[in-house]
């Protein structure tokens, strides 16, 4: 149990271009959702707090109309990438955990977001 | 700012043998810790945690040992297996915060 899938898994995309990144909890709903973001042989990066119903709360230095996130339903949550520019380029990955538990301790495979 | 560090950047092992990977926090107020494995182009992969109020947990062929007074945190693989060959991350959280906050990773190399 406890799976998280994420979508698209690659993608490349132009400057200046939108890109949507979607994290869907599979087996369990999530009111609360986590999006990292990971630079080549670097940790992840907490970006933000994807709350279903509610704003996500931003980490200090994100900015939040850069990475506008929608948590519209306890299985969904979006990340879109506005405006995309090359230093955007990264690994995209997202958190869930079924409700009852906390820390958001199941992981997507990740999104490798390329701008060009 | 609270922060997760690793001692080690790189661990070769030969096949066989037991690996340790050590942690050390900050936060003292950290309450649940996390160990993740994470292989190329792939998300983390949850291996073992712990709470506070313990300072040792054990799965399979892993162990994690807590020790609150120095905050370090190590993680034990047994009988290392060229698939046990990955970036190993330390993560923590408290009950306040939620989300994790990930140590910098130590890439675990395992020599046949």
């Amino acid at each position: 149990g406890a799976v998280v899938s994420q979508h698209p898994s690659r993608v490349i995309c132009k400057s200046g271009t939108s890109v949507k990144i979607e994290c869907r909890s599979l087996d369990f709903q999530a009111t609360t959702m986590f999006w990292y973001r990971q630079f080549p042989k670097q940790s992840l990066m907490l970006m933000a707090t994807s709350n279903e119903g509610s704003k996500a709360t931003y980490e200090q230095g994100v900015e939040k109309d850069k990475f506008l996130i929608n948590h519209a339903s306890l299985t969904l949550s979006t990340l879109t990438v506005t405006s995309a520019h090359p230093e955007d380029s990264s690994f995209y990955i997202c958190s869930a955990s079924p409700q009852g538990l906390n820390y958001g301790y199941t992981f997507g495979s990740g999104t490798r977001l390329t701008v060009v | 700012g609270e922060s997760v560090g690793l001692h080690l950047p790189t661990l070769s092992v030969q096949e066989g043998d037991n690996s340790i990977i050590n942690c050390a926090y900050s936060n003292s107020a950290s309450d649940y810790f996390i160990w993740y494995k994470q292989e190329s182009g792939k998300g983390p992969q949850f291996i073992i945690d712990i709470r506070s109020n313990m300072d040792k947990r054990q799965g399979q062929r892993v162990t994690v040992l807590l020790n609150k007074t120095v905050k370090h945190l190590s993680l034990q693989i047994a009988a290392t297996q060229p698939g046990d060959s990955a970036v190993y991350f330390c993560a923590e959280s408290d009950t306040g915060r939620r989300a994790l906050t990930f140590g910098s990773g130590t890439r675990l190399q395992v020599q046949p």
